[in-house]
């Protein structure tokens, strides 16, 4: 079964240091999402990205947050300058252009720990 | 606004046992309800789902019924296994919205 690829799994930073999180969505997806999951609470949706552009995004993704398709196969998660609050679980997730929002693929994740 | 609640884990239950995690939501309109899965290791799997009041989501000997009267849609499992020991989301999505997830409950099956 084709699936979502995270790398890496676990990324360790130094506050107000920049973090590039990065996913290989399934190939003919065309939407790709990040959502995050600080230790012991909600997954949480950070945005939704569709056609080379955002299409929805949290209140948690400020201005230190970007999301990129630099190639067509890579979507990415930048964090320009990393809070100790940043430390959380983040999922990329993708699905195709069917609208039905149960066909999500979630990748396993990257734990980043900023100290 | 749209939310979802779940019991607290961890859950320790012994193989055999019968399953109930609960799951409880807020939302405007009608939304459609799921069990998503992790597993040691692995990204969210879908288990179920169900998309109207009264439907049954089934899978792998899992089921969860939408009750709208009670805004519901528990996880249940007559019998479980080790190899279910896992981390279970409850999730809506509203029509065309995005997925809201519960916290998470941490099951842990022992032989």
């Amino acid at each position: 079964e084709p699936e979502v690829t995270q790398t890496p799994s676990h990324q360790v930073t130094q506050m107000g240091q920049e973090v590039i999180l990065r996913c290989v969505p399934i190939s003919n997806h065309l939407y790709f999402y990040w959502y995050r999951q600080i230790l012991g609470q909600k997954v949480e949706f950070l945005v939704s990205f569709y056609n080379n552009e955002i299409s929805e995004k949290s209140e948690i993704f400020d201005d230190q947050f970007s999301v990129e398709r630099p190639d067509g196969s890579n979507f990415t998660l930048k964090i320009r300058s990393t809070k100790l609050e940043d430390s959380a679980m983040y999922f990329c997730a993708s699905r195709a252009g069917d609208g039905t929002n149960e066909k999500l693929f979630f990748g396993s994740g990257t734990q980043l720990s900023v100290l | 606004g749209n939310s979802v609640t779940q019991m607290e884990g961890p859950v320790t239950l012994s193989e055999e046992a019968f399953l109930t995690i609960n799951c409880t939501y807020t939302a405007t309109g009608y939304p459609s309800l799921f069990w998503y899965v992790q597993y040691p290791g692995e990204g969210l799997q879908l288990l179920l789902k169900a998309t109207k009041a009264d439907d049954k989501g089934s899978n792998k000997g899992f089921e969860a019924t939408y009750r709208k009267e009670t805004t519901s849609f528990h996880l249940e499992k007559g019998s479980v296994q080790v190899s279910d020991s896992a981390v279970y989301f409850c999730a809506l999505a509203p029509p065309g919205g995005k997925l809201i997830f519960g916290q998470g409950t941490e099951l842990s099956v022992k032989p």
